[in-house]
C-alpha cells in the first residue's frame, strides 16, 4: 500500500510554454501533498505544501504565480510550471502524507523536466 | 531553525564491508521525527525508517541498523555486509511537530558506492 504516482515521468518543453505535472495517491487519501524540487546531485527542497480544497502554502523564495499548485481532490495534486525557462529544468518530486500513519510521507517517482 | 547535516558527501566501500552514514540534526522542538530515505539512480525515494524523538531505542532491520543518540543529536545509519544494490544516495531528514510535522527538511545526502 501507500503508492504515489507521478505523470509524466519525463517531459521536455520549449521556453515559454507551460507544463503540468500530476501527483496521485493510488491507494489512500491524502489531505496534504508536498512538492519538492531537486537539482542534480543536490538535496530535495520543499517548494510548497498542498492542502485539499484550499490554497497551497509556498516556501520562501518560491514564486506562486510561476508554480501553480492545485489540490482538487484527496488523491490528486497538480503542479503547473508556467512560462517555463531553462533554469526551471529540474527533478520535481511529490509526496503524500498519510494521516492514518502519523507523519509518514510517501514519495512519487519524480518528474524530470527539461526546458529547451 | 532546523538543520540536518550529512557531512559525508560521497563514500565508496568494497562489497561486504560495513559502512556507517552519519546524520547530525539541530532542532529547538522537543517533539520531532527523524527519517532515512534511499534514492537509487532511478530517482524514486524509498522510505527506510522513521524515529520519533521520544524513542531512543536503536533499530535493526536485516542488514540495516540505526543508532539514535539525543545526547549528540545524531541519527546514524549502518549497513552491514554491503551489497552493490545498496549503491544510492541516502538522505537523512527531520520534521518538527511545531513546524507542522509533515514538513520534511532534508540533509544534503550521502552518495554511497559499493564496489563489487
Amino acid at each position: 500500500g501507500a503508492v504515489v504516482s507521478q505523470h509524466p515521468s519525463r517531459v521536455i518543453c520549449k521556453s515559454g510554454t507551460s507544463v503540468k505535472i500530476e501527483c496521485r495517491s493510488l491507494d489512500f487519501q491524502a489531505t496534504t501533498m508536498f512538492w519538492y524540487r531537486q537539482f542534480p546531485k543536490q538535496s530535495l527542497m520543499l517548494m510548497a505544501t498542498s492542502n485539499e480544497g484550499s490554497k497551497a502554502t509556498y516556501e520562501q523564495g518560491v514564486e506562486k504565480d510561476k508554480f501553480l499548485i492545485n489540490h482538487a481532490s484527496l488523491t490528486l495534486s497538480t503542479l503547473t510550471v508556467t512560462s517555463a525557462h531553462p533554469e526551471d529544468s529540474s527533478f520535481y518530486i511529490c509526496s503524500a502524507g498519510r494521516t492514518d500513519r502519523g507523519y509518514e510521507q510517501y514519495f512519487g517517482p519524480g518528474t524530470r523536466l527539461t526546458v529547451t | 531553525a532546523q538543520k540536518v547535516t550529512q557531512a559525508q558527501t560521497e563514500i565508496s566501500v568494497v562489497e561486504k564491508e560495513d559502512v556507517t552514514l552519519d546524520c547530525v540534526y539541530e532542532t529547538r522542538d522537543t517533539t520531532y521525527y527523524l527519517f532515512w530515505y534511499k534514492q537509487p539512480p532511478s530517482g524514486e525515494l524509498v522510505f527506510l525508517i522513521r524515529r520519533n524523538s521520544f524513542d531512543e531505542q536503536n533499530e535493526i532491520s536485516g542488514r540495516y541498523s540505526w543508532n539514535f543518540q539525543k545526547s549528540t543529536s545524531s541519527f546514524n545509519f549502518t549497513i552491514t555486509a554491503s551489497q552493490v544494490v545498496d549503491s544510492a544516495v541516502y538522505f537523512c531528514a527531520l520534521s518538527e511537530y511545531l513546524s507542522g510535522a509533515n514538513n520534511l527538511f532534508f540533509g544534503t545526502g550521502t552518495r554511497l558506492t559499493v564496489i563489487p
